[in-house]
């Protein structure tokens, strides 16, 4: 069976220190990647996604970059944090030909302080 | 661009109950899914159910079944015999057929009382 796994679980990161963000998948090949992120109280919003290695795709323009250097690896990155990057990360995965079925991984709550 | 709306912010049932969570939502588009999806305290997203737009047939799983008009772009949720764990917010969930972005509601809260 797959298995989407994030860490870390939780972060507490200074304005202006680097991030990384690693998510793996186990179980399956040539996984469709995504990373989301959840804003207090709010639902999830599409940052990257990826089909392959190395291919990102960004949806909105931000303070974050993503990195696919493996088939199951997904690497959510900033240079530079900035308040408002806090909030909840979700990884997920699905398989290529059927991006309409995603499963998430169990989170990542970063807070910028 | 297609958005999806919630309007209820909270909601409460009793255990044992049946309660509906409103989603609607627009687009021009003809082909695409719509997801309910579950997220507990433990903040994991769950999926609930599934419908295709091409089904006319609404979708069941166990106690949950959603009831699609396509026409009126409604797709709510109905849970019944509420349970203690189905405490969480609710998403409801919007993707093109040939897509790879979800759109998402802003969530329910539902809470289960004993």
């Amino acid at each position: 069976s797959q298995t989407i796994h994030q860490w870390p679980a939780t972060l507490v990161q200074p304005v202006g220190s680097p991030l990384s963000l690693e998510c793996t998948v186990e179980g399956t090949s040539n996984p469709n990647l995504y990373w989301y992120r959840q804003a207090a109280g709010r639902g999830l919003q599409l940052l990257f996604y990826s089909v392959g290695i190395g291919q990102i795709s960004s949806e909105v323009p931000q303070n974050l970059s993503a990195s696919r250097p493996q088939d199951r690896q997904f690497i959510l990155s900033s240079k530079k944090l900035l308040l408002s990057d806090s909030g909840f990360y979700l990884c997920a995965w699905s398989v290529l030909d059927y991006p309409y079925e995603q499963y998430f991984g169990p989170g990542t709550r970063l807070t910028v302080t | 661009a297609q958005t999806v709306t919630q309007s209820q912010p909270e909601m409460s049932v009793q255990e044992a109950e049946t309660v509906t969570l409103s989603c609607t939502y627009d687009t021009s588009e003809n082909n695409y899914y719509l997801f309910w999806y579950k997220q507990p305290p433990s903040r994991q997203m769950i999926l609930v159910i599934r419908q295709e737009a091409y089904k006319q047939q609404n979708a069941t799983e166990n106690r949950f079944s959603v009831n699609f008009q396509k026409a009126a772009k409604s797709f709510s949720l109905k849970i019944s015999d509420s349970q203690l764990g189905d405490t969480a917010m609710y998403f409801c969930a919007f993707i093109y057929a040939y897509g790879q972005n979800f759109v998402f509601g802003p969530g329910t809260r539902l809470s289960v009382l004993p």
